[in-house]
């Protein structure tokens, strides 16, 4: 099993709608979650941490279970330029492969 | 600040050949990394430093070399370049105090090997 796991996608989803990401890890000891946003051939870029109470940030929502070992992101109210691929990264160093989202007119 | 700087931003080697990708940062950050990200695929973890004069083995060590002599600088050395290391390599680099995880990343070198 690898040590982060994410949905493959891609998702191709209208302008407007909601569209949720899981990511799923293996070392039930790990401390650090985060999601970050890669735009075609650009580095990534922090978008937000997760927190174990779930956290917002305007349209977008993290959350954490660690029970069953996954974090989550939430993307209300997609806009076009939310088009971009979002990795999960877990203490600090590991990252999933990244889910593809294009927001199609 | 310029943040995290890598040189050069391309690079098509042989066979064989050796290079130095070079990876500078201007904040005064103790850790760095290196990533290598396979097309269509998440970032792996090369090396990394959490100091001057001391660096670590990542996933995905062998083939390259580092060493970190200063805070600011941090290089990765490809000896007896091979095909399978023909990616993208990401630079980055997170506060000393640990206050933020958020890692800075530099905009990439894209090496191609044939």
């Amino acid at each position: 099993r690898k040590e982060v796991e994410q949905d493959p996608g891609p998702f191709n989803v209208p302008e407007g709608a909601t569209v949720a990401f899981n990511c799923t890890y293996s070392n039930s000891a790990s401390q650090s979650f985060f999601w970050y946003r890669q735009d075609c051939r650009k580095e990534p870029k922090l978008l937000m941490s997760v927190y174990s109470s779930g956290n917002e940030d305007g349209r977008f929502t993290a959350q954490l279970n660690r029970a069953s070992q996954y974090i989550s992101l939430l993307i209300r109210d997609s806009k076009l330029s939310d088009s971009a691929t979002y990795l999960c990264v877990v203490n600090d160093m590991r990252f999933g492969a990244g889910t593809r989202l294009t927001v199609k007119p | 600040n310029a943040g995290v700087t890598q040189t050069p931003k391309f690079r098509i080697l042989k066979i064989g050949q050796s290079m130095t990708l070079q990876c500078t940062q201007d904040m005064n950050h103790n850790y760095m990394y290196w990533y290598r990200q396979d097309p269509g695929m998440g970032l792996k973890l090369i090396y990394y430093s959490v100091g001057a004069g001391i660096t670590d083995k990542g996933e995905v060590p062998n083939g390259y070399n580092v060493s970190r002599s200063t805070t600011e600088d941090f290089p990765l050395r490809l000896e007896l370049a091979a095909p399978s290391q023909t990616s993208v390599y990401f630079c980055a680099s997170t506060p000393t105090d640990r206050s933020s995880y958020e890692q800075y990343f530099g905009p990439g070198t894209r090496l191609t090997v044939t």
